[in-house]
C-alpha cells in the first residue's frame, strides 16, 4: 500500500508560468515532508522541506504548501524555468521515530521554452 | 565533503553473472539506504542499515539480492545470479537517522543492464 502518492506521472508547463506538483499521503503520523529533484543520470537532490507545524515554506522560486487535514502537499515553482525540467519526488517521514523516508513515485516536469 | 560515492556508475553484464555495487556514505552519517529506481515502481527502498546493522530488508526482491555493511564507510549490494529484470538504476543514500528533520543524501547511482 502506497503511503505517499504522486498521482500525476508527468506535467508540462510553459516557461515563466507556475508549476504545481501534488502529493498525497495516507499516514497521519507523518510530520515532516520533503521534495527531491532528480535530473537524468544523477541521484535525487534535496530541494525543500516542511514540518507539520507549518503550512507553508518558501525558498526563492520554490514554495511548499501543506494541508494536514487533507493529507496533501504541493510544490509551487514560480516562475518555471527550462532548468527546472526534472523528476520531482515527494517524501515523508516520522520525526519522532527512527524510520526512513517514504517516497512517492515521482512526477516528471517538463518546462517548455 | 565528497558526498555519497557509488561505483561503478554503469555496469553491463550477462544473465547469470554476479554483480556487486559499492557505496561509500557521507562521513558521520549513521544510516545507509539502498534503493532501486524503475519506471514502473519509482524509488523502491531495498534495505537500510543503521550503525552498520541491517534494520529492514523487506524490500529486497529475492534471495539473489544481498547487502552488507562491514564498516561505517562502506557497503555493497550483490546480485547473484543476475537476471534481465534486475536492470535498473540503483541508488545508495545516507543520513543521520534519528536526527530532527532527517534528510537523505543520494549518490549518483549505478545504472545496471543485465543482458
Amino acid at each position: 500500500d502506497q503511503q505517499v502518492k504522486q498521482n500525476s506521472p508527468s506535467l508540462s508547463v510553459q516557461e515563466g508560468r507556475i508549476s504545481i506538483l501534488n502529493c498525497d499521503y495516507t499516514n497521519s503520523m507523518f510530520d515532516y515532508f520533503l521534495w527531491y529533484k532528480k535530473y537524468p543520470a544523477e541521484g535525487p537532490t534535496f530541494l525543500i522541506s516542511i514540518s507539520s507545524i507549518k503550512d507553508k515554506n518558501e525558498d526563492g522560486r520554490f514554495t511548499v504548501f501543506l494541508n494536514k487535514s487533507a493529507k496533501h502537499l504541493s510544490l509551487h515553482i514560480v516562475p518555471s524555468q527550462p532548468g527546472d525540467s526534472a523528476v520531482y519526488f515527494c517524501a515523508a517521514s516520522l520525526n519522532s521515530g527512527n524510520t526512513p523516508l517514504v517516497f512517492g513515485k515521482g512526477t516528471r516536469l517538463s518546462v517548455i521554452a | 565533503d565528497a558526498g555519497v560515492i557509488q561505483s561503478p556508475r554503469h555496469e553491463v553484464t550477462e544473465m547469470g553473472q554476479e554483480v556487486t555495487l559499492r557505496c561509500k556514505p557521507i562521513s558521520g552519517h549513521n544510516s545507509l539506504f539502498w534503493y532501486r529506481q524503475t519506471m514502473m515502481r519509482g524509488l523502491e527502498l531495498l534495505i537500510y542499515f543503521n550503525n552498520n546493522v541491517p534494520i529492514d530488508d523487506s524490500g529486497m526482491p529475492e534471495d539473489r539480492f544481498s547487502a552488507k555493511m562491514p564498516n561505517a564507510s562502506f557497503s555493497t549490494l550483490k546480485i547473484q545470479p543476475s537476471e534481465p529484470r534486475d536492470s535498473a538504476v540503483y541508488f545508495c543514500a545516507s543520513s543521520f537517522l534519528g536526527a530532527w528533520q532527517e534528510t537523505q543524501y543520494f549518490g549518483p547511482g549505478t545504472r545496471l543492464l543485465v543482458l
